[in-house]
């Protein structure tokens, strides 16, 4: 059973504009998100996270929303570059451990 | 430079051999951890580490083995027993409690 879920595989989206990747949760005692970005034959690097305190946390071009009630989550990156293009995971834990349990991940693609 | 260093980058398996994947780290950081990543899919726990000395399965260690003998130093073994072992390995550490930090990855395939 998939605890965490991003049920966008790809998303495509104009040179400029609003990325939006979403994730979604099962598991009520995740309370510590994050979002990784991935380009291929590397590995994922930490973009930004949120812990359950708050609903919203920024970076620069990055925020994640955190919607509790919903169990969702969501980054926004604005403006999008090219060189956004990459795989986004989205990760969950608690505070038992740093267990990350990862979604599967969206591969996003920015267009000159 | 601290970092995580995982050796080699691409790997070939024979039929029946076991294969070894390296994981070095200097960022002094207690917890350890190897993922699998098939094509398409996310990252699946294989094993864990929080401190030297002790590991815990993960959601899939079936067919593999790990040892933790060294805080810096977390190697995988791909066991014969793994049937599927194609696939793309990550090894990250971290602080426990704090986000994970991941190695380049061992590209590995079956001859």
């Amino acid at each position: 059973d998939q605890q965490v879920k991003q049920n966008s595989p790809s998303l495509s989206v104009q040179e400029g504009r609003i990325s939006i990747l979403n994730c979604d949760y099962t598991n009520s005692m995740f309370d510590y998100f994050l979002w990784y970005k991935k380009y291929p034959a590397e590995g994922p690097t930490f973009l930004i996270s949120i812990s359950s305190i708050k609903d919203k946390n920024e970076d620069g071009r990055f925020t994640v929303f955190l919607n509790k009630s919903a169990k969702h989550l969501s980054l926004h990156i604005v403006p999008s570059q090219p060189g956004d293009s990459a795989v986004y995971f989205c990760a969950a834990s608690n505070n038992a451990g740093n267990m990350l349990t990862f979604g599967g991940g969206t591969r996003l693609m920015v267009k000159p | 430079d601290g970092g995580i260093t995982q050796s080699p980058k691409y790997l070939f398996r024979k039929e029946g051999q076991n294969v070894t994947l390296s994981c070095e780290q200097n960022l002094n950081h207690d917890a350890m951890y190897w993922y699998r990543q098939d094509p398409g899919q996310g990252l699946r726990l294989i094993y864990y580490s929080q401190i030297v000395n002790d590991f815990q399965k993960g959601d899939i260690a079936e067919g593999y083995s790990v040892s933790r003998e060294k805080k810096e130093s977390f190697p995988l073994t791909v066991t014969s027993a793994q049937k599927n072992p194609t696939a793309f390995y990550l090894c990250a550490s971290s602080i426990i409690g704090e986000k994970l930090f991941f190695g380049s990855g061992t590209q590995l395939s079956v001859l």
